[in-house]
């Protein structure tokens, strides 16, 4: 059974300071991997998918990496905004079908 | 292009009593997917189904949880009775037509239900 684990639970950082988020996974046997971002009151949005093949994927200021041999994910988010503020969920897509599994995600807060 | 619809956003009830929610999916999006969403955690897949069919539902409550999809498109998760461990977002996502299994998956704004 696949777990998802995402530390830390919620990180305060300060405006225009790069970070990482981390995710660890138990089954490495994948087919991709996304990052999410989901606002208060609000449902999930995409922000990157990793391919079970690749190795990283980069959208802007959001850089993701995927490294299957030690089951770690990582998102970094470069020059941190106060509208980046939320909260980041991983989720592994692995068996058959898509079945997907959520990590419990970090609360982020970009202090202006 | 319309995102995935859900109503009710708010539903508020006893224990012991029934609730459904609805969800219509992006057209054409051949999986549909019900996740439980309890405060302070990730989403949990209750039920997946490609096109009308079953996928997996294997974290199912079936004692009280149903769920159908109407010819393959607007999809229904019911609660009968519900149970004040039932308080949860319950968000509905769908995700196009593929042979690879690496399409994103697209959610709803979910239904915050308060079981009191």
């Amino acid at each position: 059974k696949q777990e998802v684990t995402q530390i830390p639970a919620a990180l305060s950082v300060p405006e225009g300071e790069n970070l990482v988020l981390n995710c660890s996974f138990t089954d490495s046997a994948i087919y991709n991997l996304q990052w999410f971002r989901q606002d208060p009151g609000k449902g999930l949005t995409s922000l990157l998918l990793i391919q079970s093949s690749q190795r990283e994927q980069t959208s802007g200021r959001l850089n993701a990496s995927l490294d299957k041999s030690s089951g770690r994910s990582t998102l970094y988010i470069a020059a941190s905004q106060p509208g980046d503020s939320a909260t980041y969920l991983c989720a592994l897509n692995s068996g058959g079908y898509q079945k997907v599994t959520f990590g419990t995600g970090t609360k982020l807060q970009v202090i202006p | 292009e319309a995102g995935v619809a859900q109503s009710p956003r708010y539903k508020i009830i006893e224990k012991r009593q029934s609730v459904a929610f609805w969800c219509n999916p992006i057209s054409g999006h051949a999986t549909l997917y019900w996740y439980q969403q309890i405060l302070g955690q990730g989403p949990k897949l209750l039920i997946q189904f490609q096109n009308n069919g079953v996928v997996d539902d294997s974290q199912l409550p079936k004692d009280r949880f149903s769920a159908e999809r109407l010819k393959g498109v607007d999809s229904t998760l019911k609660i009968q009775p519900a149970k004040l461990e039932d308080s949860a977002v319950y968000l509905c996502a769908s995700s196009p037509p593929t042979s690879g299994r690496t399409d994103t998956q697209y959610f709803g704004p979910g239904t915050r239900l308060t079981v009191l």
